[in-house]
């Protein structure tokens, strides 16, 4: 199946900072990717909608100056952390859809990012 | 926001038993798909039902769907130590995607 990948798999960053995550299909183009949030023992809330040139179509409640998303390319989306704080500490994790593959309506998901904001 | 609920939020049997988790949603779907999650780790895909099935088998799995009851539900037959996991249920109505709470599921040996 279609393979999704996530760099870093986990970060420490100190308060302030910026950090960058990067989604990638690897073997499909993606015009469309997903980023999720994951707090601890809870469910994926989705943040925002990433669509490959043009903008993030975001959530309600989720700051779109806090958390930029760029879809570069067909198989590249990053979510920038800006000035993060310790509460933005969580797991990431993205997903993108195979639109010219067989499964056309199943997601793959990448294997997360785990921030740590000290 | 969430769209599902899964009950029960959390379910502990007996390696051999079968396990059932109900998942709840509100809206119209296209299709409903349950995914699993190791503590830590990222999802994996289990099964994808579409809004005009009502019932699909993968291996140990078996998947209900009743769209006039907007539920769910996920059979693990003869479960195994190694299915405990997190499972979700998520729904989608055209690329919208929502996930439901969950149910973490421990499998004794």
């Amino acid at each position: 199946g279609a393979v999704v990948s996530q760099h870093p798999s986990r970060v420490i960053c100190k308060s302030g900072t910026s950090v960058k995550i990067e989604c990638r299909s690897l073997d499909f183009q993606a015009t469309t990717m997903f980023w999720y949030r994951q707090f601890p023992k809870k469910s994926l809330m989705l943040m925002a909608t990433s669509n490959e040139g043009s903008k993030a179509t975001y959530e309600q409640g989720v700051e779109k100056d806090k958390f930029l998303i760029n879809h570069a390319s067909l198989t590249l989306s990053t979510l920038t952390v800006t000035s993060a704080h310790p509460e933005d500490s969580s797991f990431y994790i993205c997903s993108a859809r195979d639109w010219l593959g067989r499964n056309q309506e199943t997601q793959y998901f990448g294997p997360g990012t785990r921030l740590l904001v000290l | 926001s969430q769209q599902g609920e899964e009950d029960p939020q959390a379910l502990s049997i007996q390696e051999g038993e079968n396990a059932t988790m109900n998942c709840s949603y509100k809206t119209s779907i296209n299709n409903l798909q349950w995914y699993r999650q190791n503590s830590g780790r990222g999802l994996v895909h289990l099964i994808l039902i579409r809004s005009n099935e009502r019932e699909k088998h993968s291996g140990r799995l078996r998947v209900t769907l009743d769209t006039s009851k907007k539920s769910s539900s996920l059979l693990i037959t003869a479960s195994r130590a190694a299915d405990t996991a997190s499972y979700f249920c998520a729904t989608d109505n055209n690329n919208d995607m929502r996930f439901g709470a969950g149910t973490r599921l421990t499998v004794k040996p």
